[in-house]
């Protein structure tokens, strides 16, 4: 089955930067769009980013416009987040989703959590 | 920038009763509506897309329903495993993909 596994996440210093990777199985994974979606301790959830099924084209929240950097990799079926400058306020769990045609999210991953904290 | 308004915040419901859940948009999104279950500790997962279509494997006793700026989810008879927290997320305006805040479904 369609499956989804996000690590990478940690305790990081604002300012910091940290990898994130999400490891896909059970689908074809270069057919679809991927995307980004964070949730802030017992808060909502927020889109944070999209690629493309060909990596071509990305698109990001402008909470995180010029700071982060979606890249997939299809040959390793893998969805990746580069998050740069890191700031207190990035501190969430971050989910990978897939996009199964028309920019909703399904499956989404079991989460990774991302501290920014001195 | 859509931005998706839901109500109420905590809705507190018995078991084996009828649930309503709202959504509104800012501006008229068609029928590019969907709704999300998140329990506690979880991934949240699709339960309706196109504002009325159940997704595979959800029970018949979620519906969905509502076009343009307004949208409701019900729960037709509760059981004990549908409390939990439920988003709207609109696709028909984007970037930026955006999420209503949440209702809390609690038992009464």
């Amino acid at each position: 089955q369609v499956h989804l596994v996000e690590s990478g996440g940690g305790l990081v210093r604002p300012g910091g930067s940290l990898r994130l990777s999400c490891a896909a199985s059970g689908f074809t994974f270069g057919d679809y769009y991927m995307n980004w979606i964070r949730q802030a301790p017992g808060k909502g959830l927020e889109w944070v980013s999209y690629i493309s099924n060909t990596g071509s084209h990305a698109n990001y929240a402008d909470s995180v416009k010029g700071r982060f950097t979606i890249s997939r990799d299809n040959a390793k079926n893998s969805l990746y987040l580069q998050m740069n400058s890191l700031r207190a306020e990035d501190t969430a769990v971050y989910y990978c989703a897939r996009d199964p045609g028309s920019n909703w999210f399904d499956p989404w991953g079991q989460g990774t959590l991302v501290t920014v904290s001195s | 920038e859509i931005v998706m308004t839901q109500s109420p915040a905590t809705l507190s419901v018995s078991p084996g009763e009828r649930a309503t859940l709202s959504c509104r948009a800012s501006q008229s999104i068609s029928n590019s509506l969907v709704w999300y279950q998140q329990k506690p500790g979880q991934a949240p997962r699709v339960l309706i897309y196109g504002a009325s279509t159940r997704a595979t494997g959800i029970p018949a006793r979620f519906s969905g329903s509502g076009s343009g700026t307004e949208f409701t989810l019900t729960i037709s008879s509760l059981q004990s495993e549908d409390f939990a927290v439920y988003y709207c997320q609109q696709y028909n305006n984007w970037p930026p993909i955006t999420f209503g805040q949440g209702t809390r479904l609690e038992i009464k």
